[in-house]
């Protein structure tokens, strides 16, 4: 029962670099969402999707591209990364219902370094 | 605007005593509330929610939180606590109608033998 996979777990990258984040899920949830933790902060929403095809903004979308190609795969792609990129990134997702109310299983994180 | 905020950044109790880890929101509509627990290294699991009903409501591993409207707020409560419950506690809070979930800093909860 794999749930939310994120792939790489740890990653260091040099300033303007390009990398993305992988996220898979196998519950055959609709809904797929990126956010970052940052130290003394809540978790602030990157990047969402509601279904294969449709992707939205969340709150700090800056520098960060989204796409939803299938059901299972949501990958976050750093155009070019800034040391201000230096986060835990968490990947969520939920069946349409289960968001609408706020349930939302998360992946272990990936933990990225900008130097 | 929404916003959340968990005023103690860190909270210490003794195994067995009861816990408390507080939460005040604001919104313009009628909130949804939500706890989650993220343990060292891993993701956030969702402990319990406020939608609407009862001002208290009964969520995982022996975790409830009351609702008060009045007060704004949606502490988090635990009659005895146990070594295993020390975790970071995050509080979240949507309006009934924005998808979108705000979070706020967290709470390191922290139970001594």
């Amino acid at each position: 029962n794999a749930g939310v996979t994120q792939t790489p777990k740890f990653q260091v990258l040099k300033t303007g670099q390009s990398m993305t984040l992988q996220c898979a899920q196998d519950m055959n949830h609709e809904y797929m969402s990126w956010y970052r933790q940052d130290p003394g902060m809540g978790l602030r929403l990157i990047h969402y999707s509601v279904g294969a095809g449709i992707t939205d903004q969340g709150e700090v979308p800056n520098g960060y591209n989204v796409s939803r190609s299938t059901t299972e795969d949501f990958p976050l792609r750093l155009l070019s990364a800034a040391p201000s990129q230096t986060s835990v990134y968490f990947c969520a997702s939920s069946s349409l219902a289960a968001a609408n109310t706020g349930e939302l299983f998360f992946g272990e994180g990936s933990r990225l370094t900008v130097l | 605007a929404q916003s959340v905020a968990q005023p103690e950044d860190q909270v210490n109790v003794a195994e067995g005593n009861p816990l408390t880890v507080k939460c005040t929101y604001s919104v313009s509509g009628n909130p949804y509330l939500f706890w989650y627990v993220q343990y060292p290294n891993r993701g956030l699991q969702f402990l319990l929610k406020y939608i609407t009903g009862d001002n208290l409501v009964k969520g995982s591993y022996g975790f409830e939180a009351e609702f008060n409207k009045s007060q704004t707020s949606f502490h988090l409560k635990k009659p005895s606590a146990l070594v295993s419950d020390s975790a970071l506690y995050f509080c979240a809070v949507r309006e009934d109608s924005n998808y979108q979930l705000i979070w706020g800093a967290g709470t390191k909860l922290i139970i001594k033998p």
